[in-house]
């Protein structure tokens, strides 16, 4: 089993549509948890960033922590083409290092 | 400024070849981080370092795979014997300490 399951679609949806993206993690000790993007041929940016549990808003995107259940998410409100990247999920093995966990990656595809 | 760059871009092999991938870090960032990107398999840690610190190569799937970071800023990827599997995206990322990592655009190899 992966430490960090993420679906790796595709997922396609038409412009303006709510997208919803889940990764499950297996070890409890997890505790930062973070989004990239990356767009075709290019590498991941940091999308959002997380710790614990909870949730956190930056313009059209929520990411949501539950520890409970060891599950997290992105949504994306108002879905533009430009939306339109593989979305990775990923938390950081450990405080002492940087080491970085990552999902699978979803494509994703907001079409006009 | 200048972010993260890698090269060769694109790096085309036959089996058995040695090859080296190069990646230029953010100035003074004193981590750096090689991950591997492959169908299926995702974004994967290969190693990791930070300033003198002996580096954590964990991550690195076999005895061919070799890196160093001379001065603590350009780091050399080496894969030696190379195999059709180690077809995929290298990707070479920096950041201050364990805080938000810069990824660069990464090396395509192609295994022959």
């Amino acid at each position: 089993q992966k430490e960090v399951e993420q679906d790796p679609g595709p997922l396609s949806v038409p412009e303006g549509a709510i997208v919803s993206l889940n990764c499950t993690y297996s070890n409890s000790a997890f505790q930062y948890f973070m989004w990239y993007r990356q767009y075709s041929r290019k590498g991941p940016e940091l999308l959002m960033y997380t710790y614990s549990s909870g949730n956190k808003e930056d313009g059209r995107f929520t990411a949501q922590v539950d520890k409970s259940s060891k599950y997290i998410s992105l949504f994306i409100r108002d879905s533009q083409p430009s939306d339109s990247a593989t979305y990775l999920c990923a938390t950081l093995y450990s405080g002492n290092t940087g080491k970085l966990i990552f999902g699978q990656g979803t494509t994703l595809q907001v079409k006009p | 400024g200048a972010g993260v760059s890698q090269s060769p871009s694109n790096k085309v092999t036959e089996k058995g070849k040695d090859v080296e991938l190069r990646c230029d870090p953010i100035s003074g960032h004193t981590a750096l981080y090689w991950y591997r990107q492959s169908l299926g398999q995702g974004l994967e840690f290969l190693i990791y370092f930070q300033g003198n610190s002996a580096p954590d190569k964990s991550g690195l799937p076999s005895d061919r795979f070799s890196a160093e970071r001379t001065g603590g800023s350009v780091s050399t990827l080496t894969i030696q014997r190379t195999q059709q599997e180690d077809s995929a995206v290298y990707l070479c990322a920096s950041s201050r300490g364990t805080d938000t990592q810069y990824f660069g655009p990464g090396t395509r190899l192609t295994v022959l």
